[in-house]
């Protein structure tokens, strides 16, 4: 069946440090990968998506590449800050039936 | 910017009570789905609808949750009778049925039941 496995976290960085939150998958066929940020008292939100393998994705400086060969979706962003701080949830996206699988999620905090 | 919403932001009950949560899909969204999320379970499935018909709700407790949807524009999520373990906050996210459609949270529904 599918499913997402992600980092443990938490993840505590300094300001301008880099950023890798590692995420691999098992599914069948050919899903949607997409990564959501949360931050406190807030639903989760769209940080970026790809849809087939070696797309990458992109926003507010933060990457992802869809590999196909590693099944694996690893966020990275190259010089964090302060706002970054939250937890990122990594999850593949339905191509047959409609549910969505998602980590468990990775606290990161950044700290100045 | 379309939003998933939902009602009442929090709701703190009494054990024993009934509780009704409310969502607004966004707009053309055909999927819906109800998640709960604790820090010991994570983000737990527990329902989702499809064009307004249930997919599946094996993640509910059967005897005491129940989840609708009685026209395209809302879902609801209740608990009778709800109980302390039911503490935790609720999302609400809706998504088109189209491949490689993202699905969209609402801010969720905080319960406390004391």
């Amino acid at each position: 069946g599918n499913s997402v496995t992600q980092m443990e976290g938490p993840v505590t960085l300094s300001e301008e440090a880099f950023l890798t939150i590692n995420c691999t998958y098992t599914a069948t066929g050919y899903p949607s990968l997409f990564w959501y940020v949360q931050y406190p008292g807030e639903g989760l939100q769209l940080l970026l998506k790809a849809t087939k393998a070696d797309d990458k994705g992109s926003n507010k400086g933060f990457e992802a590449t869809y590999r196909k060969e590693t099944t694996s979706f690893h966020l990275e962003k190259g010089s964090v800050q302060v706002s970054d701080s939250a937890v990122y949830f990594c999850a593949l996206g339905p191509n047959t039936g409609n549910q969505f699988y998602f980590g468990t999620g990775t606290s990161l905090t950044v700290i100045p | 910017d379309a939003r998933v919403t939902q009602t009442p932001r929090d709701k703190v009950t009494e054990m024993g009570q009934e509780v009704t949560m409310r969502c607004q899909p966004i707009l053309g969204h055909n999927t819906v789905f109800w998640y709960r999320q604790t820090m010991m379970q994570g983000l737990e499935l527990l329902a989702y609808f499809r064009n307004r018909a249930p997919l599946d709700d094996s993640g509910m407790p059967k005897d005491r949750f129940s989840a609708e949807m009685p026209d395209a524009t809302l879902a609801t999520l209740k608990i009778q009778p709800s109980e302390p373990r039911d503490s935790a906050v609720y999302f609400c996210a809706s998504a088109r049925e189209t491949t490689n459609s993202p699905l969209h949270f609402g801010n969720g529904t905080r319960l406390t039941v004391t």
